[in-house]
């Protein structure tokens, strides 16, 4: 059965800290997507990245960061130098293959403080 | 401008009472989904459509009913909503195929009271 865990309920660090979201996923199937997704305190959810089950590659846009472990089914998300408006709800997903059905982590409650 | 709208966004209802909460969507994407979102539990998927009269269960579909008749419509229909029915849903869509980001609606707040 897939399933995501987001074992971290909630995280506070103060501004400029750097800080690191845990995901790890459950899958049989071989090929899968796993996704990011931010949900600030207005409550709209705001798609942050994807990743195919082949491309292990880390990636990097500005202040974020993750990296995909195949070997230990994990995708993690660093935010360095954070900032306020990083305080948000983070969810991390996964998808078939058909990208028709997904499956949710129970989310990361983000607090910066200044 | 392209957007997923929901109507109500805000919604308390008795137990019983059948209720539609719409999910509209302008940008021409053939797959759409529910979601609901309950405090610990993060998003659980509903029903999906992969285009007009094509959809399928998600993970949590008993007690809820989808229909597509219209591409760009997507009703989720509670025929007895009960307290634990009680959660944040959200709509989504998508074009068709694989690495097409989904879009979701600004969310309904339902209670069943």
């Amino acid at each position: 059965a897939q399933k995501v865990t987001q074992a971290q309920t909630e995280i506070s660090v103060v501004e400029k800290e750097d800080v690191t979201l845990d995901c790890v996923y459950e899958t049989r199937d071989t090929t899968y997507y796993l996704f990011w997704y931010k949900q600030p305190p207005s409550g709209e959810l705001v798609f942050l990245i994807r990743r195919n089950s082949f491309d292990e590659q880390n990636e990097i846009s500005g202040r974020y960061s993750w990296n995909f472990q195949k070997s230990t089914s994990s995708f993690n998300f660093t935010i360095t130098a954070s900032q306020v408006v990083d305080s948000a709800v983070y969810f991390c997903a996964l998808s078939d293959r058909n990208f028709n059905k997904f499956y949710f982590g129970s989310g990361t409650k983000l607090n910066v403080k200044p | 401008e392209a957007q997923v709208t929901q109507n109500p966004r805000y919604l308390i209802t008795v137990t019983g009472k059948k209720l539609t909460v719409t999910c509209s969507q302008n940008m021409n994407h053939e797959y759409m989904s529910w979601y609901r979102q309950d405090p610990g539990l993060g998003l659980r998927q509903i029903y999906y459509s992969m285009n007009v009269e094509a959809t399928d269960k998600g993970d949590v579909p008993e007690g809820y009913k989808v229909s597509r008749k219209e591409k760009r419509n997507f009703p989720l229909i509670l025929e007895s909503p009960s307290p634990n029915q009680t959660s944040l849903y959200f709509c989504a869509s998508r074009l068709a195929g694989v690495y097409n980001e989904q879009f979701f609606g600004p969310g309904t707040r339902l209670t069943v009271l």
